[in-house]
């Protein structure tokens, strides 16, 4: 059975770096056939695909064009867990975020954490 | 705005059968598989049916999917009250090189 346990802060300044890490068990992050996204959702955006991170012989990235600019997903092999960076936040990025597995289609989530972006 | 469009509400009485539809494009639904997902409020999504139609283990027969060019379909047959939340369709979008959602539709058991 996969688990993703997502962590880090729920409350993050205009400007600031918004920083998150999920943990996986029962599976590797480096698995030939599942990739690692970040999904958020908010009242105004829905459901929204941020980016994913997969290993096919290599290390590839995928970013959604609305954060392409800011963003980073960066898998860590020695922890088995992958990592969300969002710079230059405001409140706009206040939302629930999850970490996710799709193999091929998105099975399992993180239980989500609700980042607010306030001064 | 949802790349995927779904009603934003739905209902019916229990023993009901109800259907959510889902509507794309060429690029999502039109060339690829379409899953769904249950949410309860402040829990996480839910895999309700994977690849237009596949029940993972413990979901109810009472749950399928359909798919027809760009729209596929949500169906639930004896409509129960604890089927009463939300529900959203999903699908790979091959010009966005991303997973694309609907907005969700509410449930309501009357």
């Amino acid at each position: 059975q996969v688990q993703l346990q997502q962590s880090g802060p729920g409350l993050v300044k205009p400007s600031q770096t918004l920083s998150l890490t999920c943990a996986i068990s029962g599976d590797s992050v480096s698995s030939n056939s599942a990739a690692w996204n970040w999904i958020r959702q908010s009242p105004s955006r829905g459901l929204e695909w941020l980016g994913r991170t997969y290993y096919r012989s290599k290390w590839y990235n995928g970013y959604a064009l609305s954060v392409k600019s800011r963003i980073i997903i960066n898998p860590d092999t020695s922890k088995n867990q992958f990592s969300l960076q969002l710079n230059s936040v405001t409140p706009e990025d206040t939302a629930v975020y999850y970490c996710a597995r799709s193999a091929p289609y998105v099975d399992y989530w993180g239980q989500g954490t609700l980042v607010t972006v306030s001064s | 705005q949802s790349v995927l469009t779904q009603p934003p509400s739905a209902s019916g009485t229990p023993g009901q059968r109800v259907t959510i539809s889902c509507s794309g494009s060429s690029s999502n639904i039109g060339r690829d598989y379409v899953n769904w997902y249950q949410q309860f409020p402040g829990t996480a999504p839910k895999l309700l049916i994977y690849r237009n139609n596949q029940r993972p283990s413990g979901v109810p027969d009472r749950f399928s999917g359909s798919k027809s060019g760009t729209s596929a379909s949500l169906a639930i047959s004896g409509l129960r009250s604890e089927d009463e939340t939300d529900y959203y369709c999903a699908a790979w979008d091959d010009t966005l090189s991303g997973w694309v959602f609907g907005g969700g539709t509410k449930l309501t058991v009357l």
